[in-house]
């Protein structure tokens, strides 16, 4: 099936620091989602982003679907950003499948 | 705002013990998921249902069982729970067709963190 890897696994900023969080995908994509799950464990879907570039406030994400990877931008990163957050992908190949596979997370600590 | 419902946030349960997670929701989505996810591991699928009475294996089905009685719940049995089912679970739901085609949508419940004694 479809590998999707994920970096940093970890990472810690200072509070107003920027970053970049990375998706690489082995296979061509139908749909391509990130999530942020909090501490306490609920997971929120920030963009679905199989293509192109989104933007929601501090938060922005870019799809290169023909090079097979993905970037989560976080700029002037506050406490709340803390948490893990997933890319998750369905297949090209199992379009209609909706079937998401997920990445191992990268697990961020805001510190203040 | 769609809401997914999890009975249970926290469960001890002993070996060989029957266990039911429950999950409900409200926004009468087709699909329903049950994830796994364990540290290092991201989330893994156990059992997924597009329909009433409906339901296709995950990656992990192992050791599962799922029911879709109705459309709006979804739940999970262990026959006889093991130490190494110690988890935490997640339920979701999503919408299909255009509506998933164009926002992709997997909406999540708060989790059931099941310890097996």
């Amino acid at each position: 099936g479809i590998q999707v890897e994920q970096s940093p696994p970890d990472l810690i900023l200072q509070e107003g620091a920027n970053s970049t969080l990375r998706c690489n995908f082995s296979d061509s994509v139908n749909n391509l989602q990130w999530f942020h799950q909090n501490p306490w464990g609920q997971l929120i879907n920030l963009f679905y982003i199989p293509s192109g570039t989104k933007q929601n406030g501090r938060l922005s994400a870019t799809t290169v679907a023909t090079e097979r990877y993905s970037l989560l931008y976080i700029s002037s990163s506050q406490t709340t950003d803390s948490g893990v957050y997933f890319c998750a992908v369905e297949p090209h190949k199992g379009a209609g499948s909706y079937q998401l596979t997920f990445g191992k997370g990268t697990k961020l600590s805001v510190i203040p | 705002d769609v809401k997914v419902t999890q009975s249970s946030r926290y469960l001890v349960k002993r070996t060989g013990e029957k266990v039911f997670l429950e999950c409900v929701q409200d926004m009468d989505h087709e699909n329903m998921f049950w994830y796994r996810q364990d540290p290092g591991l991201g989330l893994r699928l156990i059992y997924f249902s597009y329909d009433v009475k409906m339901k296709e294996k995950g990656d992990i089905p192992e050791g599962y069982s799922v029911s879709r009685e109705k459309k709006e719940r979804f739940s999970l049995i262990l026959e006889s729970a093991s130490t190494n089912q110690t988890s935490m679970y997640l339920c979701a739901s999503s919408p299909v067709g255009l509506a998933w085609k164009n926002t992709g949508e997997l909406f999540f419940g708060e989790g059931s963190r099941l310890t097996v004694l």
